[in-house]
């Protein structure tokens, strides 16, 4: 079955500094990999997402994400991090039902 | 473009009530909508599948007859929970997605039911 795991509950950064978001998962066959954020009482907005090509996927707003299929990675990354980052952050894939599997999320605190 | 809406955005309703939420792509036409179940600081929880014109496919443990949905239009799913308890309050988000287009789901806003 396909899954995908955030480890870390909350990711905590300085404005200015690089910021990671974690995801790896399991897939069989050739994952179709996405990123979204939430704010506050708001739905999901689309960040970014992996189908194939090009490791390296940019997406909205500065993110971009990694595909690594030898760690079953895609780790979200920005090279300098907002104080209006802070946010809910999902990693999802989809399964052959084009339904989407989430993470349990992360939780990104910019400190000013 | 690919937006979508959620009306109520927040509702609440007395015990026993039913109550309808709606979800309307604006600027495209959804073959295929998602209705998402939400607990505070948890992830989204798929309730079920809807294509236009035909019965939606729920999830496992989710029960049909409490949440009713309809996809009878290329542009408006509904979500009716009836006779609402209050372990129903929740966050409720739909998705949309076409067939031929690009592979994420476009979320709606959301909607908050509190059941008193």
């Amino acid at each position: 079955a396909q899954s995908v795991a955030q480890p870390e509950d909350q990711v905590n950064v300085a404005e200015g500094n690089p910021l990671t978001v974690k995801c790896t998962y399991s897939v069989s066959g050739n994952p179709y990999l996405f990123w979204y954020v939430q704010y506050p009482n708001r739905g999901l907005q689309f960040l970014l997402k992996y189908i194939t090509g090009d490791n390296l996927v940019k997406g909205s707003y500065g993110f971009e994400a990694e595909f690594n299929k030898s760690q079953t990675s895609f780790h979200l990354k920005k090279p300098s991090a907002l104080v209006s980052d802070s946010a809910l952050y999902f990693c999802a894939v989809r399964d052959g039902a084009d339904k989407l599997i989430f993470g349990t999320g992360t939780r990104l605190q910019v400190f000013p | 473009g690919a937006v979508v809406s959620q009306h109520p955005s927040w509702v609440i309703c007395k015990s026993g009530t039913s109550v309808k939420i709606e979800c309307r792509s604006l600027d495209f036409q959804a073959t295929t909508m998602f209705w998402y179940r939400q607990f505070p600081k948890q992830s989204l929880m798929l309730m079920a599948t809807s294509n236009e014109g035909s019965k939606a496919t729920y999830e496992q443990g989710v029960e049909k007859d409490k949440f009713l949905i309809n996809h009878a239009s290329l542009t408006l799913s509904t979500l009716t929970v009836t006779s609402a308890h209050p372990e129903d309050s929740s966050f409720y988000i739909c998705s949309a997605s076409w067939a031929g287009g690009p592979h994420e789901q476009f979320f709606g806003p959301g909607t908050r039911l509190t059941v008193l």
